[in-house]
């Protein structure tokens, strides 16, 4: 049972450059999520989806775009990367208030 | 917004001592979890406790609503204990979104 997958786990991109985040989920989960977290900082609601094709926009959602056309995947795109956007990005899902369970991370260095 | 505020920032402890985390919240929230990110960076979920206590071995919790904030217990520290302890809300209106305070640092020594 793997839980939340998210690919890949490191990324450099170069300013305007694009990219796509995926997050995997195998629990049968309604509602994923994408945070982003900085250094000392706790994790930051991008984006989020209470069910398959919908997306909503969390507390920082600039510069970024989500899909969820399946229920198992949650995908986070960066149409033109900025420096800012250097961050660990983590996905998580849950079936509600309990069970939030996150993914491993992805650490994205844009220069 | 809500505000989520923990306390202290940072905590050294030798093993096998004690340690009480605070969680301070500014609104009413629908429910409160603790988190625990080990140093290689993992989130695992500690606790779903919107009020009262509960207990998972060595760690326990407690949140207060009424006076808004939560605290969780370590007993008889150990080194795996080592990491960041990330307290966060829900607000009333939410779907599920948590909020994140800034985290607690925590270091065990052996």
């Amino acid at each position: 049972n793997a839980g939340v997958t998210q690919t890949p786990k490191f990324r450099v991109l170069k300013t305007g450059q694009s990219m796509t985040l995926l997050c995997a989920q195998d629990m049968n989960h309604e509602y994923m999520y994408w945070y982003r977290q900085d250094p000392g900082m706790g994790l930051r609601l991008i984006h989020y989806s209470v069910g398959e094709g919908t997306t909503a926009k969390g507390e920082v959602p600039d510069g970024y775009n989500v899909s969820r056309l399946k229920k198992q995947n949650f995908l986070l795109g960066l149409e033109s990367a900025a420096p800012s956007q250097t961050s660990v990005y983590f996905c998580a899902s849950s079936w509600g208030a309990q069970g939030y369970t996150f993914g491993s991370g992805t650490r994205l260095t844009v220069v | 917004g809500i505000q989520v505020e923990q306390s202290p920032p940072d905590l050294i402890l030798q093993e096998g001592a004690n340690s009480t985390l605070r969680c301070n919240f500014s609104d009413s929230v629908n429910n409160l979890q603790w988190f625990h990110q080990n140093p290689w960076g993992q989130l695992i979920n500690l606790f779903y406790i919107p009020s009262g206590t509960k207990q998972n071995g060595r760690l326990s919790a407690t949140t207060v609503a009424t006076e808004r904030y939560s605290l969780l217990y370590i007993s008889s520290s150990q080194t795996t204990d080592s990491g960041v302890y990330f307290c966060a809300v829900e607000r009333m209106d939410s779907s599920y979104k948590l909020i994140f305070g800034s985290g607690t640092r925590l270091l065990v020594r052996p």
